[in-house]
């Protein structure tokens, strides 16, 4: 079974430039999120879909931060415009379901952005 | 507020001998927790779960075992290998409306040879 796809695995920019991620999720998986995670921290839940619709942004910085997941299976994340503080390890994670306690994620590799 | 800490940011032992990494939770309304194994330049890989209504789960050589009274988590790994150097995450599932997961800082493992 394939994992979860992401690209690119590295991306450096300057600040005040757009990035775009992207994101492919275990075949079947309803459920996929978006979590950034700083260095020495653990994973911060950015957005979470449900199929095609948003069941969690509260702690995506709209103003600079937007994410689809169009026909319900691949998403991408954009930043615009970037900040210093933005560079962080993006990690995108799909689940059978949600709404239910037991979810276990499934991660893939991760982007590596660094913002200069 | 929600917060999910190890005791622990580094934890250092020695090829063969058990690992216990520990873990405090402070929302008394999580349901379901999972530790999580992130190896370098990975993303973060589920090794084992336990629901609030138990007290011990163990799998192939990892235990977990949860103290819902002091809202503690604690991962034993037997026979620590190098392969398990890694950064190891507690995560809790409360409900708030509906299930979100939230991971903890984590504690970094290193296996001495």
């Amino acid at each position: 079974e394939a994992g979860v796809a992401q690209s690119p695995r590295y991306k450096i920019i300057e600040k005040r430039q757009s990035v775009a991620f992207w994101c492919n999720p275990i075949s079947g998986h309803a459920t996929l999120y978006w979590y950034q995670q700083i260095l020495g921290q653990g994973p911060k839940l950015l957005i979470q879909f449900q199929n095609n619709g948003v069941v969690d942004d509260s702690q995506l910085p709209k103003d600079r931060f937007s994410a689809e997941r169009l026909k319900g299976v691949d998403s991408t994340l954009k930043i615009q415009p970037a900040k210093l503080e933005d560079s962080a390890v993006y990690l995108c994670a799909s689940s059978l379901a949600t709404g239910v306690a037991k979810n276990i994620q499934y991660f893939g590799a991760g982007t590596r952005l660094s913002v200069l | 507020g929600e917060s999910v800490g190890l005791h622990l940011p580094t934890l250092s032992v020695q090829e063969g001998d058990n690992s216990i990494i520990n873990c405090a939770y402070s929302n008394s309304a999580s349901d379901y927790f999972i530790w999580y194994k992130q190896e370098s330049g990975k993303g973060p890989q589920f090794i084992i779960d336990i629901r609030s209504n138990m007290d011990k789960r163990q799998g192939q050589r990892v235990t977990v075992l949860l103290n819902k009274t002091v809202k503690h988590l604690s991962l034993q790994i037997a026979a620590t290998q190098p392969g398990d150097s890694a950064v190891y995450f507690c995560a809790e599932t409360p409900y708030t409306g509906g299930f979100k997961t939230i991971f903890g800082a984590g504690t970094r493992l290193f296996v001495k040879a």
